[in-house]
């Protein structure tokens, strides 16, 4: 049973430009939420996505976007990029009715901004 | 807000029990986790405490919560060099899916 898979592994961008990272859950699960962790510091939230809408979102700008389809993979797009973007993009997947007992994470996205 | 908070550092003896301590804000959190994070891995959940519990094992783990002063801790016994890795602790209040908090986590160096 796959877990979480999130590609790309690794992306180098440009200040100013737009990036896509996906993520495809674990099976079973339909809740997907986004974590940028920068390194050296524990994950921060940016959002959750749960039938196909946002449903929480953290402290991040509206140039962080995201999107859930209805086979509950999603997406997070940033744009403008800036350096302080640089970070492992995390994504987390766990079931709605039970998401209590924990996430299981991907391997995540490393997004560097040069 | 919530806040969670970790000590930076630990280093033990292989064969030692290590302690990992946590604490946080957020009086209303119904749920507590530890997981692992291993270099260039995403993070792997290792047990959670619901609020209403105090102690919680699971093999060569434990988890104490300690509710009244928002303090938890994860104990490994018989730490093994496999264990080295970085630990955070999470929080997450409320029902069902909903974001989690977490610390900034412990790096763990088991010395053989």
């Amino acid at each position: 049973d796959a877990g979480v898979t999130q590609s790309p592994t690794h992306l180098i961008k440009t200040r100013g430009q737009q990036v896509t990272l996906r993520c495809s859950p674990k099976s079973g699960h339909d809740t997907v939420s986004w974590y940028q962790q920068a390194l050296g510091q524990g994950p921060q939230f940016i959002f959750q996505y749960y039938e196909e809408e946002e449903r929480q979102r953290g402290n991040f700008p509206d140039r962080f976007s995201g999107h859930q389809f209805p086979n509950y993979s999603s997406e997070l797009n940033v744009n403008a990029l800036l350096l302080g973007d640089s970070a492992l993009y995390l994504c987390a997947s766990s079931p709605r009715r039970a998401g209590f007992y924990g996430y299981t994470f991907g391997s995540g996205t490393r997004l560097t901004v040069v | 807000g919530e806040d969670v908070e970790q000590s930076l550092f630990l280093s033990v003896r292989e064969g030692d029990s290590s302690v990992i301590n946590c604490t946080y804000t957020d009086s209303s959190s119904t749920y507590l986790y530890w997981y692992k994070q291993e270099p260039g891995a995403g993070l792997q959940l290792l047990t959670y405490i619901f609020s209403n519990m105090d102690m919680k094992q699971d093999q060569r783990l434990t988890v104490l919560l300690n509710k009244k002063d928002k303090h938890l801790s994860l104990r490994i016994a018989d730490t093994q060099t496999g264990d080295s890795a970085i630990y955070f602790c999470a929080e997450r209040a409320g029902t069902n899916a909903g974001k989690s908090t977490f610390g900034d986590g412990t790096t763990l160096t088991v010395k053989p």
